[in-house]
């Protein structure tokens, strides 16, 4: 398995841009989340999905922020208009609930790093 | 509301030395525990995860504990090496699924 994987990688805006950043999960996952990580603030939820969707999304800042997941294996996070304040590195992670669910944990992705200017 | 505590931010140790990161949360209702390597700029890799029923895991040179009663887990690193320098992270999943994490250690194997 390739993992969860998240593109871009790297992404430079202009303050006023929209940013649109993706993550595919493990397959046979059936939670994602979304986190943003910070030097200030460390490793947020933002929101999270189960089984396509979303359970809680009290973490996503404001209004700006919008997620979806339009299937199982996609999933999208973005920002309009971007701030630089929003400028942080944004990690996907997926895992498995189901029964045993403590036997599960979560699998993130290599992260988007973005840069609003 | 479940909190995740870290302590010490920042280690310092000499190559060979074994030590012990700490970890506390608040609320004991949690399925799992996991440690997170993360290294500066990359992603966060996962080392342990130890279940609510279980006290530890081990592997390799690491070994974790988790005591839920008292709200604390322990990642003991024997013999350390200069690869080891990274932060490391602990979270936690509670019963709401909304895994939680510390704001990690950052540790610095001086060779």
């Amino acid at each position: 398995d390739a993992g969860v994987i998240q593109s871009p990688r790297h992404e430079v805006t202009e303050m006023g841009q929209e940013v649109t950043l993706r993550c595919k999960p493990i397959s046979g996952h059936d939670y994602l989340f979304w986190y943003r990580q910070t030097m200030m603030r460390g490793l947020e939820l933002l929101i999270y999905f189960n089984n396509n969707v979303p359970i809680d999304d009290s973490g996503m800042p404001e209004d700006r922020f919008s997620a979806k997941m339009p299937n199982a294996s996609f999933s999208t996070l973005k920002i309009q208009p971007s701030e630089p304040r929003d400028s942080a590195v944004y990690f996907c992670a997926s895992g498995s609930g189901g029964w045993l669910v403590s036997n599960y944990g979560y699998t993130f992705g290599s992260g988007t790093r973005l840069t609003v200017v | 509301k479940q909190e995740v505590t870290q302590i010490p931010a920042a280690l310092s140790v000499p190559e060979g030395e074994n030590l012990v990161l700490n970890c506390s949360f608040t609320d004991s209702a949690i399925y799992n525990l996991q440690w997170f390597r993360q290294d500066h700029g990359k992603g966060l890799t996962s080392l342990l995860l130890i279940q609510s029923s279980q006290r530890e895991q081990t592997s390799g040179r690491l070994n974790a504990s988790l005591d839920k009663s008292s709200g604390r887990s322990t990642l003991y690193i024997a013999a350390s090496q200069p690869g080891d320098s990274a932060t490391y992270l602990c979270a936690v999943r509670p019963r709401d699924d909304k895994i939680i994490f510390g704001k990690g250690t950052r540790l610095h194997i001086l060779p």
